[in-house]
């Protein structure tokens, strides 16, 4: 098993450009989740889903969609880039989702490094 | 405000001394994680504790959860060099998504 991988690893845009941050798991996992982290801060939850077709906001969601239209993937879209996203991004899966018997251990990728000039 | 917050901070020590920390969290809990992340690299998890466990081992790892202070400690044994890095606790308090503190930077000199 892959695990979870996310595409690319680095990314600079400019300010206004639009992108798509991928994330894949190989995990059969119901839950994914994408969250930022700013330098020597914890992680911040952008988006959730709990299975395909269904997706839920966090505590950041401003600039970002998703959608979830298969189990394996969650790609994460900038809008509208702004020097405020600048951060790092990590996707994570888990099963099962949060809240029931069993869940907890959440399965993190490498993360995507994106710089906004 | 954040479910989890880790204290301290910050901690440095030698290798060979154990290390402390610990995480607060405000409402009731399915369960609490501790990960450890490791400069520039995503996070990896390290163990798991019920709400209705008390304590649990792995290898030189130990966390112990007291839900009446609704706090956690992770103890590290024997530290090494290779400890140094960010460790975070994150909550399940049966909402939706799971709830990550700010984390504590551990530093082991050798």
């Amino acid at each position: 098993n892959a695990g979870v991988t996310q595409t690319p690893k680095f990314q600079v845009l400019k300010t206004g450009q639009s992108m798509t941050l991928q994330c894949a798991q190989d995990m059969n996992h119901e839950y994914m989740s994408w969250y930022r982290q700013d330098p020597g801060m914890g992680l911040r939850l952008i988006h959730y889903s709990v299975g395909a077709g269904i997706t839920d906001q966090g505590e950041v969601p401003n600039g970002y969609n998703v959608s979830r239209s298969t189990t394996e993937d969650f790609p994460l879209r900038l809008l509208s880039a702004a020097p405020s996203q600048t951060s790092v991004y990590f996707c994570a899966s888990s099963y099962p989702s949060p809240g029931l018997a069993g869940s907890g251990t959440q399965y993190f990728g490498p993360g995507t490094r994106l710089t906004v000039l | 405000s954040q479910q989890g917050e880790e204290d301290p901070q910050a901690l440095s020590i030698q290798e060979g001394e154990n290390a402390t920390m610990n995480c607060s969290y405000k409402t009731s809990i399915n369960n609490l994680q501790w990960y450890r992340q490791n400069s520039g690299r995503g996070l990896v998890h390290l163990i798991l504790i019920r709400s209705n466990e008390r304590e649990k081992h792995s290898g030189r790892l130990r966390v112990t959860l007291d839900t009446s202070k609704k706090s956690s400690s992770l103890l590290i044994t024997a530290s090494r060099a290779a400890d140094t890095a960010s460790y975070f606790c994150a909550t399940d308090n049966y909402g939706q998504n799971f709830v990550f503190g700010p984390g504590t930077r551990l530093s082991v000199l050798p």
